[in-house]
């Protein structure tokens, strides 16, 4: 079973750019995160889809992020413009509807973001 | 107060050795726990959920104290590829939707 796929792996702008992620979840996976992992913290959650509804986005900075899954499949993660403080790995992980309160989510390799 | 509080370590353990880490939660509604296990450079991957009877999976222990909203993990028989930092997960509430709270990790170094 193919995992979680995300791309870039690496990206490099130069602070007040725009940059793009992208994410596709493991087949059949409904509910599709976002998380921000800066360097020696663990990762945080920025935005949380079930389906193409947004479930959770209460720690996404609205001003300058932006998040879609238009057909509840594939996302695609947005920041514009970045700042210094955005340099982090942007993690997407994907999870399925069975074992309930324990069923385990699934991540993907990241995309690591430096800004200069 | 954050929601889940963890000894960043790092830890430096011969091989063999018993090394146990600990963390905390705040939100006494929390229903769901885990010990997830990233590598250096690489995604996070579950390791064991933790019931509240306590779990054993090989070398790994895991115990959940409620009344103390504690969380461990214990690591018999320390191997080289154990080498990784432990993240300690809570489900924030108690739903299969609930957000995960991610500690920020203890590191563990074992040397041969």
């Amino acid at each position: 079973e193919a995992g979680v796929a995300q791309s870039p792996r690496y990206k490099i702008i130069e602070k007040r750019q725009s940059v793009a992620f992208w994410c596709n979840p493991i087949s059949g996976h409904a509910t599709l995160y976002w998380y921000q992992q800066i360097l020696g913290q663990g990762p945080k959650l920025l935005i949380q889809f079930q389906n193409n509804g947004v479930v959770d986005d209460s720690q996404l900075p609205k001003d300058r992020f932006s998040a879609e899954r238009l057909k509840g499949v594939d996302s695609t993660l947005k920041i514009q413009p970045a700042k210094l403080e955005d340099s982090a790995v942007y993690l997407c992980a994907s999870r399925g509807l069975g074992g309930g309160l324990w069923n385990e989510q699934f991540f993907g390799p990241g995309t690591r973001l430096t800004v200069l | 107060r954050k929601e889940v509080e963890q000894d960043p370590g790092p830890f430096n353990v011969p091989e063999g050795a018993t090394v146990a880490f600990n963390c905390t939660y705040s939100n006494s509604a929390s229903q769901s726990f885990f010990w997830y296990r990233q590598d250096c450079r690489k995604e996070p991957k579950l390791l064991m959920s933790v019931y509240s009877s306590g779990n054993e999976d090989g070398r790994f222990t895991a115990q959940l104290n409620r009344a103390s909203q504690y969380i461990s993990l214990l690591i018999r028989d320390s191997k080289l590829s154990d080498s990784a930092t432990y993240l300690c997960v809570v489900r924030g509430r108690g739903s299969t939707l609930g957000r995960l709270y991610f500690g920020r990790g203890t590191q563990l170094t074992v040397w041969p």
